[in-house]
């Protein structure tokens, strides 16, 4: 099983470009989430969604957004790429929020903006 | 997010000693977790506890979910090298919000 896939794995941007980082999960999961991760730092939350066409902000959505037109995929856009946003970026899944079902990680997407 | 406040940040072990690490925090939640990364890798999960009080094992590992819902515990017991990479706890309330610890990174002792 391929599980959360993520793409590109590393990426360097210029300030102000854009880009859209994939997340797909062959698991028929209705949770997903992206994350970011800093270094000596927890994973932090940046959106999350509940189902196809629904989504909401988590943590630190600012300069972030998502999309969720179907229940394998969901992008995650930089519109405006700042230094700041140089991370590790993790997309994950779940099938439910309660017993046994615990989120499932990609192996993340490195992202330098210089 | 509810802060976690994981520790230690860091230890060195030698193969065969055992190894804790404990997360605190000063909100309540009803699910701890405990995952494993390892360099290039997404995080992945070791234990999951439930029930305040729990004590689970999977193999070498056992965690706790302390009673007052505040905080949980992870030992290795006879550590070997696989066993090095960054572990994080992780908890949520009623809903799907991780909150996470700002990992313990195990490095073997030259």
């Amino acid at each position: 099983n391929a599980g959360v896939t993520q793409t590109p794995k590393f990426r360097i941007l210029k300030i102000g470009q854009s880009m859209t980082l994939q997340c797909t999960q062959d698991m028929n999961h209705n949770y997903m989430y992206w994350y970011r991760q800093d270094p000596g730092m927890g994973l932090k939350l940046i959106y999350y969604s509940v189902g196809a066409g629904i989504t909401d902000k988590g943590e630190v959505p600012n300069g972030y957004n998502v999309s969720r037109s179907t229940t394998e995929d969901f992008p995650l856009r930089l519109e405006l790429a700042a230094p700041s946003q140089t991370s590790v970026y993790f997309c994950a899944s779940s099938s439910g929020t309660g017993v046994n079902q615990p989120q499932h990680f990609g192996d993340g997407t490195r992202l330098s903006i210089l | 997010g509810q802060q976690l406040n994981q520790s230690p940040q860091s230890m060195f072990i030698q193969e065969g000693e055992d190894v804790s690490m404990n997360c605190t925090s000063s909100s309540i939640f009803n699910t701890w977790l405990w995952y494993k990364q390892e360099p290039g890798e997404g995080p992945v999960l070791l234990i999951a506890l439930y029930k305040a009080g729990e004590l689970t094992s999977n193999g070498r590992l056992t965690a706790q979910f302390g009673i007052t819902r505040k905080d949980s515990f992870l030992n290795i017991s006879a550590s070997i090298p696989s066993d090095v990479g960054i572990y994080f706890c992780a908890a949520t309330s009623n809903d799907y919000k991780l909150s996470f610890g700002a990992g313990t990174t195990v490095t073997v002792r030259a």
